[in-house]
C-alpha cells in the first residue's frame, strides 16, 4: 500500500528563519512526487513536480529535493505571507495519488 | 490565469439524499479528478476521468458514487444516498495529461449531510 508520511505535523517560524519540510513515501511505481500549498477553505495550489532523485526545482523562497525516499522543501528566510499547510502527494504509474496530511507552517513577523 | 469552478460551495442534504457537486474544469484539460478532505484529514483521491470513462478510481468510491460529463464543459460527482460520513470539502482538479502533471485545483464543494 502506498504511504505518504510528512514531518513534522506542524512548524512555527519568525519571519526570515529558514527551514525544511520533510516527506517520506513508501510506493510501487513512483510517477511524481508533488508539493502543494493549501490555504483554509481553499483548494490546494500546485507548488512543484519532482520525477527522479536528484532534482530539485526552486520558486520564490521555495526549494523542493527529491531522494528514493524522501523529498523535502526547504524554505528560505520565509515571510508571513508563507503561512499555510504544505501538502505532499504522490503519484504512481498504476494512475492513483496519495497525500500525506500536511505541515501547517506558521511564519510570525 | 483559468481556473476550475466548482458550485456550490457549500451543500447541505439529508441523510439518504441525492447531491449532484458540480465542476467546470478548465476548458483544454483532459483528465479530471475528484477528492475530498474530510475536515482535518488528509486529501483523499476518489476517482479520474478521461476520454468519457473512468481511469481509476479508489476504495471510496463506490456504488453509491457516479461521475459524469454530460457536456463538454461541466463534470459532475453524484451520491446516490448520501451517508453522514459523506460530510467533507469535495474537491474537482484537472489537468492537461502527457507530461504535464499539474493539477488544477478547484476551491471545492463543502457537503454537510445531516
Amino acid at each position: 500500500e502506498d504511504q505518504v508520511t510528512q514531518s513534522p505535523e506542524a512548524l512555527r517560524l519568525q519571519e526570515g528563519e529558514s527551514s525544511s519540510l520533510n516527506c517520506s513515501y513508501t510506493v510501487s511505481g513512483l510517477r511524481g512526487l508533488f508539493w502543494y500549498r493549501q490555504d483554509p477553505g481553499k483548494g490546494p495550489e500546485f507548488l512543484f513536480t519532482l520525477y527522479s532523485a536528484g532534482e530539485e526545482k526552486e520558486k520564490e523562497r521555495l526549494k523542493a529535493t527529491l531522494t528514493k525516499k524522501e523529498s523535502f522543501l526547504h524554505i528560505t528566510a520565509p515571510k508571513p505571507e508563507d503561512s499555510a499547510t504544505y501538502l505532499c502527494a504522490v503519484y504512481t504509474n498504476a494512475g492513483k495519488s496519495t497525500f500525506g496530511d500536511g505541515t501547517t507552517l506558521t511564519v510570525k513577523p | 490565469e483559468p481556473e476550475v469552478t466548482q458550485t456550490p460551495s457549500h451543500q447541505v442534504t439529508q441523510m439518504g439524499q441525492e447531491v449532484i457537486l458540480r465542476c467546470v474544469p478548465i476548458s483544454n484539460h483532459l483528465y479530471f479528478y475528484w477528492y475530498r478532505q474530510i475536515l482535518g484529514q488528509k486529501v483523499e483521491f476518489l476517482v479520474s476521468f478521461y476520454n468519457n470513462e473512468i481511469s481509476e478510481k479508489s476504495e471510496i468510491f463506490d456504488d453509491q458514487f457516479s461521475v459524469e460529463r454530460p457536456d463538454g464543459s461541466n463534470f459532475t460527482l453524484k451520491i446516490r444516498s448520501t451517508k453522514l460520513e459523506d460530510s467533507a470539502m469535495y474537491f474537482c482538479a484537472s489537468k492537461t495529461g502527457g507530461q504535464n502533471e499539474k493539477l488544477f485545483f478547484g476551491s471545492g464543494t463543502q457537503l454537510s449531510v445531516l
